[in-house]
């Protein structure tokens, strides 16, 4: 396997369950914020973007959650599937540049 | 969207050398970016190529030891220079179709150099 993910922060869950990835972010001036997911062996895969003038966006099983009062980002996945086992980053956006956090692996046991 | 293309998709180096990495995408894009992705880490920008100019460099990487060009809207290249096993790392193209628009990325370029 990749070496990608192997510090990183990881979060366990069963299958089924509903998971929560978590992101800080540090500049107010970001106006878009992206969630991504990165399989192993594969460069990073768009889920869901939100930008700043929301606070809740949908998409199929996944929920982006942002709170700018505490500069927080949160990706909220329903009923996960093996599949969703990979590593998560956020990033942020100001003036077309993105700044990627630090990143979260999901690992989904059976 | 955008399919984005990496040659080579991994390498292994000698120390002292240069790699050249390609970036091909299949619809003409906005912008063009070069990332580096040390084991282990999250993402992080090396710089922005610009077509038919000089690339915009990000702190602590510089031009003489990532060397970078674009001819045109749909090809980029990435050389690292003079490596060191410190130079291990993923490399990844990615691509902005226009301003403000998604971000995608290339499925990286693996090098471990001894």
């Amino acid at each position: 396997g990749e070496s990608v993910g192997l510090h990183l922060p990881t979060l366990s869950v069963q299958e089924g369950d509903n998971s929560i990835i978590n992101c800080a972010y540090s500049n107010s001036a970001s106006d878009y914020f992206i969630w991504y997911k990165q399989e192993s062996g594969k460069g990073p895969q768009f889920i869901i973007d939100i930008r700043s003038n929301m606070d809740k966006r949908q998409g199929q099983r996944v929920t982006v959650l942002l709170n700018k009062t505490v500069k927080h980002l949160s990706l909220q996945i329903a009923a996960t599937q093996p599949g969703d086992s990979a590593v998560y980053f956020c990033a942020e956006r100001d003036s077309n540049m993105l700044t990627f956090g630090g990143g979260t692996r999901l690992m989904v046991k059976p | 969207s955008a399919v984005i293309s990496q040659k080579p998709s991994r390498d292994i180096c000698q120390r002292g050398t240069s790699l050249t990495i390609q970036c091909q995408v299949d619809s003409q894009v906005t912008m063009m970016f070069w990332y580096r992705q040390q084991p282990g880490q999250s993402l992080t920008l090396i710089a922005t190529a610009n077509q038919g100019s000089e690339a915009t460099y990000e702190s602590g990487f510089v031009i003489d030891k990532f060397p970078i060009s674009r001819p045109n809207l749909t090809f980029s290249t990435l050389t690292v220079s003079n490596m060191s096993p410190e130079d291990s790392s993923i490399y990844l193209c990615s691509v902005v179709i226009r301003i403000f628009s998604e971000q995608f990325f290339g499925p990286g370029t693996r090098l471990t150099v001894l």
